[in-house]
C-alpha cells in the first residue's frame, strides 16, 4: 500500500464549479497535512497545511481532514482555469512523504 | 517568487562529467532539503540537513554527494551519473521548530538534469 495515496486524474470541473481533490494515508500518528499546488514545469508551492480534524478555508481554498478515516481533501470554490495544475498532498509524521499528485483541468 | 533559488535551472551533462548544483534560502530557516522529482512518480526525499547537519540519507547512491557550509546554503555534487538520474531536482527548506520534518516546506524552482 502506498503511503499517500491521490487520484492522478485529471480531473476535469466548468470554470465556477466545485473541484474536491482526494487524499489518503497509511500512516495512522501522521501529525501534518500539507496540499501543493505544482503547474507544469514550476517547483511545488504551499497552498494549505492543516494539523487538526475538521475544515480550514482560506479564501477559494477548504482543507479538511478526517484522522479518522485518513484522509485529507482539498476543495476548490468558483474555479478558475488558472487553477489547473497538479495538486500534490503530502502527509507529515516522522518525515515528509508526497503523494504523487492529482491534476486537475478546469475547462472554460 | 519564493526565497529559496537553485541555480543552474538547467544542466545537460554527460555520465563522466562532474557538477554542482547550488541552493540558497533567505527565510532564515534552520532547515533545508534535496528532492528527486521523476515523471509519474511522487517527490523523493534525498537528503536532510538541520542545523547544518546530516539527519536523514534515504539510501541516496554515492554518486549524488551533498554539502551544507551554513544554513543558508546546500549543494548537491554530482559525478559519473546515470541516464535514469535524468529529473527535476528540487531544494526546500523549513524552520524546524522541534516537530522534525513536519514543518512547512518551501521550495526553490528546481534543477532540470539530463544525463546523456
Amino acid at each position: 500500500q502506498k503511503e499517500v495515496e491521490q487520484n492522478s486524474g485529471p480531473l476535469s470541473v466548468p470554470e465556477g464549479a466545485i473541484a474536491s481533490l482526494n487524499c489518503t494515508y497509511s500512516d495512522r500518528g501522521s501529525q501534518s497535512f500539507f496540499w501543493y499546488r505544482q503547474y507544469s514545469g514550476k517547483s511545488p508551492e504551499l497552498i494549505m497545511f492543516i494539523y487538526s480534524n475538521g475544515d480550514k478555508e482560506d479564501g477559494r481554498f477548504t482543507a479538511q481532514l478526517n484522522k479518522a478515516s485518513q484522509y485529507v481533501s482539498l476543495l476548490i470554490r468558483d474555479s478558475q482555469p488558472s487553477d489547473s495544475a497538479t495538486y500534490l498532498c503530502a502527509v507529515g509524521y516522522q518525515k515528509v512523504t508526497f503523494g504523487t499528485g492529482t491534476k486537475l483541468q478546469v475547462i472554460p | 517568487e519564493t526565497g529559496v533559488t537553485q541555480t543552474p535551472r538547467h544542466l545537460v551533462m554527460g555520465m563522466t562529467n562532474k557538477k554542482s548544483l547550488k541552493c540558497e534560502q533567505h527565510l532564515g530557516h534552520n532547515a533545508m532539503y534535496w528532492y528527486k522529482q521523476s515523471a509519474k512518480k511522487p517527490l523523493e526525499l534525498m537528503f536532510v540537513y538541520s542545523l547544518e547537519e546530516r539527519v536523514e540519507n534515504n539510501s541516496v547512491p554515492s554518486r549524488f554527494s551533498p554539502e551544507c557550509p551554513n544554513s543558508s546554503h546546500l549543494f548537491l555534487h554530482l559525478h559519473t551519473l546515470q541516464p535514469e538520474d535524468s529529473a527535476l531536482y528540487l531544494c526546500a527548506s523549513s524552520q524546524d521548530s522541534g516537530r522534525g520534518s513536519t514543518d512547512t516546506q518551501y521550495f526553490g524552482p528546481g534543477t532540470r538534469l539530463t544525463v546523456l
